[in-house]
């Protein structure tokens, strides 16, 4: 069984700052992914960044990147140079030998101009 | 490249009227396909999944069903709706095999009068 967590109901930043949002896992899998998705306010989520258990460097999509520490199970989010849009809801989630990923609980995410 | 529809985008009905919210993937073969169920500002609860053609399998006790017709159609079901069963639905699609991200359509907001 996973699970995830994330201990940040709520996170405020100024824009163009960096922002980081926090994940921890617990996984008895020797190998899994870690995901992060973001859900504006529309509703849609979106999938924003993989890293997979194996790999050695941190993943990189545009301005996310992702901290990936495996000797602390976590997955930390870094957004760099916040924008507006940024506000949103982000979610963690794991996949290890399973057709079912968890997810954790959210982080809201507000953007301040 | 892929894309997931999701109608209808908002639906109003009465306690005990039936569902039918359907989902279609484009792009792909043999996608897994899951529909989530998420209450506001909650997070997001796994109501179904399908790994090919007719293969359904239920997380959550309730009054819903799915259907998986075609092999990128998913169909979310009840006979009779409750209260409760207001939210906002999510489906979702990933690649064959196990510990792939997904993707989301647009979602539906149920509510359930």
């Amino acid at each position: 069984a996973q699970k995830i967590t994330q201990t940040q109901p709520g996170m405020f930043v100024q824009e163009k700052e960096a922002v980081t949002l926090d994940c921890t896992y617990d996984t008895s899998d020797q190998s899994y992914g870690l995901f992060w998705y973001k859900q504006p306010s529309s509703g849609e989520m979106i999938f924003l960044i993989y890293q997979g258990s194996y790999d050695e460097q941190n993943a990189t999509e545009g301005r996310y990147s992702l901290n990936f520490q495996k000797a602390r199970k976590s997955a930390n989010l870094v957004i760099s140079a916040s924008q507006l849009g940024d506000s949103a809801m982000y979610f963690c989630a794991s996949s290890g030998g399973s057709y079912i990923p968890t997810f954790g609980r959210g982080t809201s995410l507000i953007v301040h101009p | 490249s892929q894309t997931i529809h999701q109608w209808p985008a908002t639906l109003v009905q009465p306690v005990g009227s039936p569902l039918s919210l359907e989902c279609t993937v484009e792009g792909t073969s043999n996608p897994n396909l899951y529909w989530y169920r998420q209450a506001a500002g909650r997070g997001l609860q796994l109501l179904f999944y399908s790994v090919g053609i007719g293969q359904i399998s239920s997380e959550v006790p309730q009054n819903l069903s799915a259907s998986r017709p075609q092999d990128r159609q998913f169909i979310l079901s009840s006979k009779k709706l409750l209260l409760s069963d207001s939210g906002f639905y999510l489906c979702a699609w990933s690649r064959t095999g196990e510990g792939y991200e997904q993707y989301f359509g647009p979602g539906t907001r149920l509510t359930v009068t």
